[in-house]
């Protein structure tokens, strides 16, 4: 089983700052990955998926980038509703498994 | 608009089975699979496994394989999943989510059904 290790755990940053999650696999996964942003109480939404293509309807200011084994999920200008948890997803040949999490903190 | 609606939160004694329902609407039902996912408390997801409405075939994680069964009734558009000898360990939120064609992917997902297990 391919495992999805990401870091950090958590971050806390200002708005206006940009900020990098990464995300690592365990084995080469090509172009084969998503993200997703969870606020408390609510399912999954995704944002980005074939690692660097944005959903329709989401924010410019997220980005994403990487292939094999390393990736990572950028907001280039944070704002207060980015605070959420956000979630790596891999999806290689038609088995999938999810990161741990990252929680972002508005300081 | 795409909506997937899942039944309500479900309290059950450990060894028995719980049956979570998920209803699609504002799509063609039988042309996207239905993924089933779940978050343990102040957990990551994990997948479950996914059925395609149009053939009923199934894809199980291999954790969930022989314990979890995947069904669709297309002619109301929903999906069931059933989890059968259940355990403290699968106290969790339950999502069904549509996949984009035939990736792993979720674009849409339904409301979460809290499954409790406990005696």
């Amino acid at each position: 089983d391919i495992q999805m290790t990401q870091s950090p755990s958590t971050l806390s940053a200002s708005i206006g700052d940009r900020v990098t999650i990464t995300c690592r696999a365990s084995q080469s996964i090509s172009i084969w990955l998503a993200w997703y942003q969870q606020k408390p109480g609510m399912a999954p939404k995704l944002l980005i998926y074939k690692a660097s293509t944005l959903e329709t309807g989401v924010p410019s200011r997220f980005s994403g980038s990487g292939s094999g084994t390393d990736f990572s999920l950028t907001i280039s200008s944070l704002q207060p509703e980015d605070s959420a948890t956000y979630y790596c997803q891999q999806y290689h040949n038609f088995m999938c498994s999810f990161g741990q999490g990252t929680k972002l903190e508005i300081k | 608009q795409v909506q997937l609606v899942q039944s309500g939160a479900d309290v059950k004694r450990p060894g028995a089975s719980v049956k979570v329902s998920c209803k699609a609407s504002g799509y063609t039902f039988t042309g996207y699979y239905i993924h089933w996912v779940r978050q343990a408390p102040g957990q990551g997801p994990e997948w479950m496994g996914r059925i395609n409405p149009n053939s009923g075939d199934t894809h199980y994680a291999r954790e969930f394989q022989g314990r979890v069964t995947l069904t669709r009734d297309t002619s109301i558009s929903t999906a069931y999943m059933e989890v059968s000898r259940l355990t403290s360990d699968d106290t969790a939120l339950y999502y069904c989510a549509r996949g984009s064609g035939s990736w792993y992917y979720f674009e849409y997902w339904g409301q979460g059904t809290l499954v409790t297990v406990s005696s």
